[in-house]
């Protein structure tokens, strides 16, 4: 079992609605996440980070942490065709070495 | 991309050849990471160096070697390449004066190595 599990997708979804993106962990040691976005033959883009469990906003992307039952969430609110796009969630002990565990990746697909 | 360049970005060769990548950072970021990204495994550590001369081990580095002679320049070779080590390549960085300190990392554009 991989430490971190991600729908692989494709997710379909019409413009302007609102999208959930998830990964659950086994790790119960990681206590950084952090979510990228990557397009087509791209580098990651870094979209959201957070230590803590509870909810970060930044504009109309919200990350949610729950450690308790060890899963995360990336909100996108009034999606648009480019955020067609695959979202990676990433975690990381903090302070403790210098790998990311990345996951595999959910595929997103914004039709307008 | 944080100011990272790697090259080449795409590569096609044969099997039992040496190949190496760079990646080019002009920020004097301290750290620097080596990953691959393949289908059904993601982004997986292969390297990383913590300064000049200074590195260590990934999760996936068997067959890989790397170098840091220059704080700018990371270099990941492939002794003899081989048909698993087809992939895309990604350079990143971290920095504790960045936004998210030293655990965030930021990652280059990728190269695409083909191993025939």
């Amino acid at each position: 079992q991989k430490e971190v599990e991600q729908d692989p997708g494709p997710l379909s979804v019409p413009e302007g609605a609102i999208v959930s993106l998830n990964c659950t962990y086994s790790n119960s040691a990681f206590q950084y996440f952090m979510w990228y976005r990557q397009y087509s033959r791209k580098g990651p883009e870094l979209l959201m980070y957070t230590y803590s469990s509870g909810n970060k906003e930044d504009g109309r992307f919200t990350a949610q942490v729950d450690k308790s039952s060890k899963y995360i969430s990336l909100f996108i609110r009034d999606s648009q065709p480019s955020d067609s796009a695959t979202y990676l969630c990433a975690m990381k002990v903090t302070n403790a070495g210098n790998m990311l565990t990345f996951g595999g990746g959910t595929r997103l697909m914004v039709k307008p | 991309d944080a100011g990272i360049t790697q090259s080449p970005r795409h590569k096609v060769t044969e099997t039992g050849t040496p190949v190496t990548l760079r990646c080019h950072q002009t920020e004097n970021h301290r750290y620097m990471y080596w990953y691959r990204q393949d289908p059904g495994h993601g982004l997986r550590l292969i390297h990383y160096s913590y300064g000049v001369k200074d590195t260590d081990k990934g999760e996936v580095s068997d067959g890989y070697s790397v170098s840091r002679s220059k704080t700018e320049d990371f270099l990941l070779t492939l002794e003899s390449a081989t048909s698993s080590q087809t992939s895309v390549y990604f350079c990143a960085i971290s920095e504790p004066g960045l936004a998210g300190g030293r655990d965030t990392q930021y990652f280059g554009p990728g190269t695409r190595l083909t191993v025939l």
